[in-house]
């Protein structure tokens, strides 16, 4: 069955600090890999995609089949990456996009 | 273009009790899907909607449903109610069905069953 695990709940860094937040899969055909974000009051709202293999506000992402693996880096994080990150595996056997718990980040000034 | 839009933002009803969620998509996307957040479950996929035919469906009771309408709006209905019903109901909207593009949600409507 497919499957999204975000190991950590809560992820607590200071400013300046390299951030990585952790998303593991399982399916074992060719998955489609999403972040999204939550920021405090506003919509859930996509971050980036593994096939667009794009930086967007100094996140990265790459798929690593071998590990089923897809974790989210950023070298330096800002107060401002403060958020719910979810990590999305779809659309696989299912026809559909699952979505783990979730990863709260936390950045201290 | 405008975002997705769901009303009402905030519900509060009693146990026993029906209520009927509204979510209109971005203009052009034909497919809406519904989940169900919740801070212990996170979020749980409910049903997905295109062209008016229910594409695929969760792990949720009957009392779940959903239908889309021409225009591509969409509502979700939950009949008696229960507790643990309260959550916050997420909707998104996108060009393709089937879970491989990119979804776009509204703010949600937060459910308070008591």
């Amino acid at each position: 069955a497919q499957r999204v695990t975000q190991p950590e709940k809560l992820l607590s860094v200071f400013k300046g600090a390299p951030v990585e937040l952790k998303c593991n899969y399982s399916y074992s055909g060719s998955p489609e890999l999403f972040w999204y974000v939550q920021y405090s009051r506003q919509r859930l709202q996509l971050l980036l995609r593994h096939i667009s293999r794009e930086s967007i506000k100094g996140f990265t992402a790459d798929l690593n089949k071998g590990e089923t693996s897809f974790h989210l880096k950023k070298p330096f994080a800002q107060e401002e990456d403060s958020a719910m990150y979810y990590c999305a595996l779809g659309p696989g056997d299912t026809d559909k996009l699952i979505f783990g718990t979730g990863t709260r980040l936390q950045v201290f000034p | 273009k405008a975002g997705v839009t769901q009303t009402p933002r905030y519900l509060i009803k009693t146990r026993g009790q029906q209520v009927t969620l509204s979510c209109s998509p971005i203009s052009g996307h034909r497919s809406v899907s519904w989940y169900q957040q919740t801070p212990g479950q996170g979020l749980q996929f409910l049903f997905e909607y295109f062209s008016e035919t229910q594409r695929n469906k969760g792990n949720f009771p009957g009392r779940f449903s959903g239908r889309q309408f021409s225009n591509s709006r969409s509502e979700m209905n939950v009949s008696t109610l229960e507790l643990g019903d309260s959550a916050l109901y997420l909707c998104a909207s996108s060009t393709r069905t089937g879970g491989g593009s990119p979804l776009h949600f509204g703010n949600g409507t937060r459910l308070t069953v008591t």
